[in-house]
C-alpha cells in the first residue's frame, strides 16, 4: 500500500479528444512526477511538479501538461490525443524532490487511445 | 536515445539459485541507480540502489553492483524465490538542473522463478 492512487483505472478515448488523469498523493508530498509506459518499455519521465510548480519536464509535447493542487491531487491533462499516447500513466510522489528511494508510485490509469 | 538500457527481456531461474539481471547506461551523468520491482496492476516498488561513489550495496537477498568504467549495473538475488517472479526495471538520475528527481528506466526485464 503506497498511499498513492490514480483514477481512472482504465480509459478508452478517441484520437483528437482530451484526457484528465488524476492522482491522490500521501499527505505532506510536495513533489509529484508523472510517467509514461508504452508496451514493453519502460516508464518515461513526462514532468514533475512542486509545490504547484512544473520543475522539470520530458521530451514531451505541450499539449501534454499538468497541475498539482495544494490538497496533495494533482492531475495530467493531454489534448489532442494521439494513438502513441495509448499507454499506461504512472504518478509518483514524495516529500522532496530529490526522495527517489521515498517516491511511491500510484498504479496507474490505462489509456487507449482508438 | 535510450540512456539506459536492459538487454534481457525475460530471465527464468529455479527457486533457490541466484538470478542476475543486467542493465546498461549510457550517459556519464548519472550519479544513483535504482532498480525497481512491478507486479501486474501494480505501480513500481524501489527495491535498492546505489550512488556512483560506490561498487556494491547489499540488502538482504538483493545485492546490486555497479561498475563505473563499464557503464553497467546488475542486481543479484539469491537465494530467488517464487515470490519474487515480476517486472524489474533499472533506473538512473543524476541531480542536475532540472534533472533533479527525474528517473530515467530500461524497457525492464521479467523475472520468473520455477519452483
Amino acid at each position: 500500500e503506497t498511499g498513492v492512487t490514480q483514477s481512472p483505472t482504465h480509459l478508452i478515448k478517441t484520437r483528437g479528444q482530451q484526457v484528465t488523469l488524476r492522482c491522490s498523493s500521501q499527505s505532506g508530498h510536495n513533489t509529484v512526477s508523472w510517467y509514461q509506459q508504452a508496451l514493453g518499455q519502460g516508464p518515461q519521465f513526462i514532468f514533475q511538479y512542486y509545490r504547484e510548480e512544473e520543475n522539470g519536464r520530458g521530451n514531451f509535447p505541450p499539449r501534454f501538461s499538468g497541475l498539482q493542487f495544494p490538497n496533495y491531487s494533482s492531475e495530467l491533462n493531454v489534448n489532442a490525443l494521439e494513438l502513441d499516447d495509448s499507454a499506461l500513466y504512472l504518478c509518483a510522489s514524495s516529500r522532496d524532490r530529490g526522495e527517489l528511494e521515498t517516491q511511491y508510485f500510484g498504479p496507474g490509469t490505462r489509456l487507449l487511445v482508438l | 536515445d535510450q540512456q539506459v538500457k536492459q538487454n534481457s527481456p525475460s530471465l527464468s531461474v529455479q527457486e533457490g539459485r541466484i538470478s542476475i539481471l543486467n542493465c546498461d547506461y549510457t550517459n556519464s551523468m548519472f550519479d544513483y541507480f535504482l532498480w525497481y520491482k512491478k507486479y501486474p496492476a501494480e505501480g513500481p516498488t524501489f527495491l535498492i540502489s546505489i550512488s556512483s561513489i560506490k561498487d556494491k550495496n547489499e540488502d538482504g537477498r538483493f545485492t546490486v553492483f555497479l561498475n563505473k568504467s563499464a557503464k553497467h549495473l546488475s542486481l543479484h538475488i539469491v537465494p530467488s524465490q517464487p515470490g519474487d517472479s515480476a517486472v524489474y526495471f533499472c533506473a538512473a538520475s543524476y541531480a542536475g538542473g532540472t534533472s533533479y528527481g527525474k528517473l530515467t528506466f530500461g524497457q525492464g526485464t521479467i523475472l520468473t522463478v520455477h519452483p
